[in-house]
C-alpha cells in the first residue's frame, strides 16, 4: 500500500537554524508531491509542491523542497528558521491518476525567539 | 485566487440532532472536493471524495449513512453528519481541487463539532 513517512514528529529549534524535515513515499510510479502547513489555529496551507521538471522546488516564505527519485524522498528544507515558522507540516503524496492524497503524520516544528 | 470557505466555524449540538457543514469553493471550480477529519495533533483522516453530480466516494470503515455527502455543484459540496454522537465530535476538514487527477488540493477553514 502507499504511504508517506515523516521521520521527525516533534523539531524544537532556535531561531536562524537551518531546518530540514524528511518525506519519504512508497510509490514505484508518477508521484506529485506537497508540503503542507498549518500555523496555530489556521488551516492547512500549500507550502510548495511538485509536479516534474526542476526536482528543486522553491515555496513560499524561503522554503524549498528536493526530490529525489532514487531515495524515495522530498525533504523540506529552510536555510534559516524564524519565530513564525512554528507550525505542524505534512508531507503528502498524491500517485498516479488517484485523486486522493496520502499523508504524513505531520511534524511539529517549534522555533525558540 | 484557489479560496475554500466553511461554514460554520464552530458548531454545537445535541446528541441524536443532524448537523449540516458547507465548502465552497470562491473563486474556481471545484470538480473535486474532498471531506477529511482532524483528531488533536494528529494527521488529516480521509472520509470521502466528492466529485459533482455523482456519488460520493467513501473511504474504509467511514459510513456513509451516517455521514451524508452532496456535490451539487462544482463550488458547493455538504456534509451532513446524521444523528451525531459525543463520538462524532471532531474537526471537519474540506477541500477542493479542479481538473484532473494529482492537482492541488486548496482546504477550508475547518469546522469544529462538539456533541453535547
Amino acid at each position: 500500500a502507499q504511504s508517506v513517512s515523516q521521520h521527525n514528529h516533534h523539531v524544537i529549534l532556535s531561531e536562524a537554524a537551518s531546518l530540514e524535515l524528511g518525506c519519504n513515499y512508497s510509490y514505484g510510479g508518477t508521484v506529485n508531491l506537497f508540503w503542507y502547513v498549518q500555523y496555530p489555529g489556521q488551516h492547512l496551507q500549500l507550502l510548495l509542491k511538485y509536479f516534474s521538471g526542476d526536482p528543486l522546488v522553491k515555496g513560499i516564505k524561503g522554503f524549498e523542497a528536493e526530490f529525489i527519485k532514487s531515495k524515495f524522498s522530498f525533504n523540506l528544507r529552510k536555510p534559516s528558521v524564524q519565530w513564525s515558522d512554528t507550525a505542524e507540516y505534512f508531507c503528502a503524496v498524491n500517485a498516479g491518476n488517484n485523486r486522493k492524497l496520502i499523508w504524513g503524520l505531520g511534524t511539529s516544528l517549534a522555533v525558540n525567539p | 485566487g484557489a479560496v475554500v470557505s466553511q461554514h460554520p466555524s464552530r458548531v454545537i449540538c445535541k446528541s441524536g440532532t443532524s448537523v449540516k457543514i458547507e465548502c465552497r469553493s470562491l473563486d474556481f471550480q471545484a470538480t473535486t472536493m474532498f471531506w477529511y477529519r482532524q483528531f488533536p495533533k494528529q494527521s488529516l483522516m480521509l472520509m470521502a471524495t466528492s466529485n459533482e453530480g455523482s456519488k460520493a466516494t467513501y473511504e474504509q470503515g467511514v459510513e456513509k449513512d451516517k455521514f451524508l455527502i452532496n456535490h451539487a455543484s462544482l463550488t458547493l459540496s455538504t456534509l451532513t453528519v446524521t444523528s451525531a454522537h459525543p463520538e462524532d465530535s471532531s474537526f471537519y476538514i474540506c477541500s477542493a481541487s479542479q481538473g484532473r487527477p494529482g492537482t492541488t488540493q486548496y482546504f477550508g477553514p475547518g469546522t469544529r463539532l462538539l456533541v453535547l
